[in-house]
């Protein structure tokens, strides 16, 4: 049972353009979001994250949105750069759950110029 | 070291053979996770320690995998008798804080690479 979902594997866009990735969640208990960015042979970096008691986070070129009744949250990048190219991941964790991560199967990212 | 360093990096067995990898989290961080990472997928959590105390083992696929902490620093992950389908990347993840009292971020090693032949 995945509980955390993100239905597109890929995803391309010319640089400059906005990105938008997508994830899902079924898990009611989860209360805290997280973005990861992997490169090809290097762990996970984290991007940013969010709080069940907000609706967004922005840091920079990267904003989060959370929509709690939809169970829905998304990663907008803007603007797109061609060092933004990698496999984005989304994660979930509970606060009573230990901080253990749920993650999604990822997107990549493509930034064509 | 600055982050989390992991050993080896690439590590090629066959199928019966014991391995070990190791992880060396950024000093002073008192949660130290262990997530296992197929082809394709996401990563998938494994076990959490709180210093030298292993809290959390429900992710441990089977009993040939153990996972140790004993002086709450680098830590080893056992596999026993390895099977073709633990053929993954092994990656750990340590954090400043104790798990349940905070959230806050994890900072991830560049992994371990098992083949199991």
């Amino acid at each position: 049972d995945q509980q955390v979902k993100q239905n597109s594997p890929s995803l391309s866009v010319q640089e400059g353009r906005i990105s938008i990735l997508n994830c899902d969640y079924t898990n009611s208990m989860f209360d805290y979001f997280l973005w990861y960015k992997k490169y090809p042979a290097e762990g996970p970096t984290f991007l940013i994250s969010i709080s069940s008691i907000k609706d967004k986070n922005e840091d920079g070129r990267f904003t989060v949105f959370l929509n709690k009744s939809a169970k829905h949250l998304s990663l907008h990048i803007v603007p797109s750069q061609p060092g933004d190219s990698a496999v984005y991941f989304c994660a979930a964790s509970s606060t009573g759950g230990g901080n253990k991560l749920t993650f999604g199967t990822g997107t990549q990212l493509k930034v064509e110029l | 070291g600055a982050g989390v360093s992991q050993s080896p990096r690439y590590k090629v067995a066959k199928r019966g053979q014991d391995v070990a990898l190791r992880c060396d989290p950024i000093s002073g961080h008192v949660s130290l996770f262990w997530y296992q990472q197929a082809l394709g997928q996401g990563p998938e959590f494994l076990t959490y320690f709180q210093n030298e105390a292993q809290l959390d083992k429900s992710g441990l696929p089977s009993d040939r995998f153990f996972a140790e902490r004993p002086e709450g620093s680098v830590s080893t992950l056992k596999i026993q008798r390895t099977q073709q389908e633990d053929s993954a990347v092994y990656l750990c993840a340590s954090s400043a804080r104790a798990g349940g009292l905070s959230i806050n971020e994890q900072f991830f090693g560049p992994g371990t690479r098992l083949t199991v032949l």
